[in-house]
């Protein structure tokens, strides 16, 4: 089955500096990459995505990057706002209606 | 945006109690719902998948009759924890997706204490 790997698992970086969290997975027929953030006390937030036929995508201050080769993909938070402090979840799916594989998470912290 | 509502928030009963939780997705149609498990600081386990109208597939190592899931109509799927142990304690997680293609959403989480 699909094994994702995430790196780091805590990250401190101070306001206004960038933050990268990369994951890798297994399984070649992955197809799906999500990012999610986890508050305290709540589920899951679903911030940005992206499938196997982009490289790159950004949303505003996030963005992220696939290599399909690799098998690799990160996250990038830019201009970072202690706001963005919470635990932040990759994840690898196959084609429709598969489950999502998730990472171990990352604790990123941002100080003011 | 996707919402999807899960309830209660917050749980804390007897030994030996059964407690369902409820999920819903308040503005589409979910085909598929997940059920998760969350222990603090690691990563959602998946329970079960649940598709409406059948019954639901479960990961291994999760009993299906000590976890019940019913996903009646395209908006509704409840878990029912039986028979509650203190090991059943955790955050139980639902996830919604509106077809097979999409993102899957998730709720707040329901934090099940059993005492």
């Amino acid at each position: 089955g699909e094994n994702v790997e995430q790196h780091p698992s805590t990250l401190s970086v101070q306001e206004g500096d960038s933050a990268v969290i990369k994951c890798t997975y297994s399984d070649s027929a992955s197809n799906y990459f999500p990012w999610y953030k986890q508050e305290l006390g709540k589920g899951p937030q679903l911030i940005i995505d992206i499938r196997s036929n982009v490289g790159e995508k950004k949303d505003q201050r996030i963005a992220v990057t696939l290599n399909k080769t690799a098998k690799h993909f990160s996250l990038h938070i830019t201009e970072t706002q202690p706001e963005d402090s919470a635990v932040y979840f990759c994840a690898a799916r196959q084609n429709s209606g598969y489950a999502l594989n998730f990472g171990k998470g990352t604790s990123l912290l941002v100080t003011p | 945006g996707a919402v999807v509502s899960q309830h209660p928030s917050r749980v804390i009963c007897k030994s030996g109690t059964s407690v369902k939780i409820e999920c819903r997705s308040l503005d589409f149609q979910a085909t598929t719902m997940f059920w998760y498990r969350q222990f603090p600081k690691q990563s959602l386990m998946l329970m079960a998948t649940s598709n409406e109208g059948s019954k639901a597939t479960y990961e291994q190592g999760v009993e299906k009759d000590k976890f019940l899931i019913n996903h009646a109509s395209l908006t509704l799927s409840t878990l029912t924890v039986t028979s509650a142990h203190p090991e059943d304690s955790s955050f139980y997680i639902c996830s919604a997706v509106r077809d097979s293609n999409q993102p899957q959403h998730f709720g707040d989480g329901t934090r099940l204490s059993i005492l």
